[in-house]
């Protein structure tokens, strides 16, 4: 079975700029998540989807970050635009349901670097 | 969802037993532990969950005190590919409730 895909894996760009990623879950998951990673600390939750809805986006900066699933399955998470303090591993992870013991599984994360 | 606390590093022997405790005084009774590790440079990975009994799997045990205020998570011949940062996380039985990753610790399995 095919884990969690993410692309790219790495990004460099200077401040203001945009940036976006990308990430394909496990076939059949029904619940995708975006996580960010600040280098030291444990990830933190961005936004959840649950098919194509949203569930959980209390902690995105709506000012600046935007993200999509239009189709149910692949979702891009977006940045613009970028601030230094964005410099981190963003990870996307997919779980089957939506039951309180579902587990999640993660992608290899994109490093994003903004300078 | 109630906080944990685990000590930031913990050194273990290869071969020998790695035992990782976790402190969740707070834990309500529809909570769930759950352990995941993160391999550097990697995504998490997700090692084991229980809500009052003692549980295992191919990777790891995972003991519950009877109180539920602290769990372990063994492992049990820990190997160099072991060495990780290691979560624990309790979370509330129910659709879409999220969990909440702390620091976690930092264990080093040396040769």
């Amino acid at each position: 079975e095919a884990g969690v895909a993410q692309s790219p894996r790495y990004k460099i760009i200077e401040k203001r700029q945009s940036v976006a990623f990308w990430c394909n879950p496990i076939s059949g998951h029904a619940t995708l998540y975006w996580y960010q990673q600040i280098l030291g600390q444990g990830p933190k939750l961005l936004i959840q989807f649950q098919n194509n809805g949203v569930v959980d986006d209390s902690q995105l900066p709506k000012d600046r970050f935007s993200a999509e699933r239009l189709k149910g399955v692949d979702s891009t998470l977006k940045i613009q635009p970028a601030k230094l303090e964005d410099s981190a591993v963003y990870l996307c992870a997919s779980s089957h349901g939506t039951s309180g013991t579902d587990t999640q599984y993660f992608g290899p994360g994109t490093r994003l670097t903004v300078l | 969802d109630a906080k944990t606390t685990q000590p930031p590093s913990m050194d273990c022997a290869e071969g020998r037993a790695a035992n990782l405790p976790c402190n969740h005084s707070t834990i309500s009774g529809n909570e769930y532990v759950y352990w995941y590790r993160q391999i550097h440079s990697q995504g998490p990975q997700y090692i084991i969950h229980g809500l009052k009994n003692n549980e295992t799997n191919e990777m790891a045990s995972l003991i519950i005190t009877e109180d539920r205020k602290s769990s372990t998570l063994i492992l049990p011949h820990a190997t160099l590919r072991d060495t990780a940062v290691y979560y624990c996380i309790v979370r509330v039985v129910g659709n879409n409730r999220k969990l909440i990753w702390g620091l976690g610790t930092s264990l080093a399995v040396n040769p």
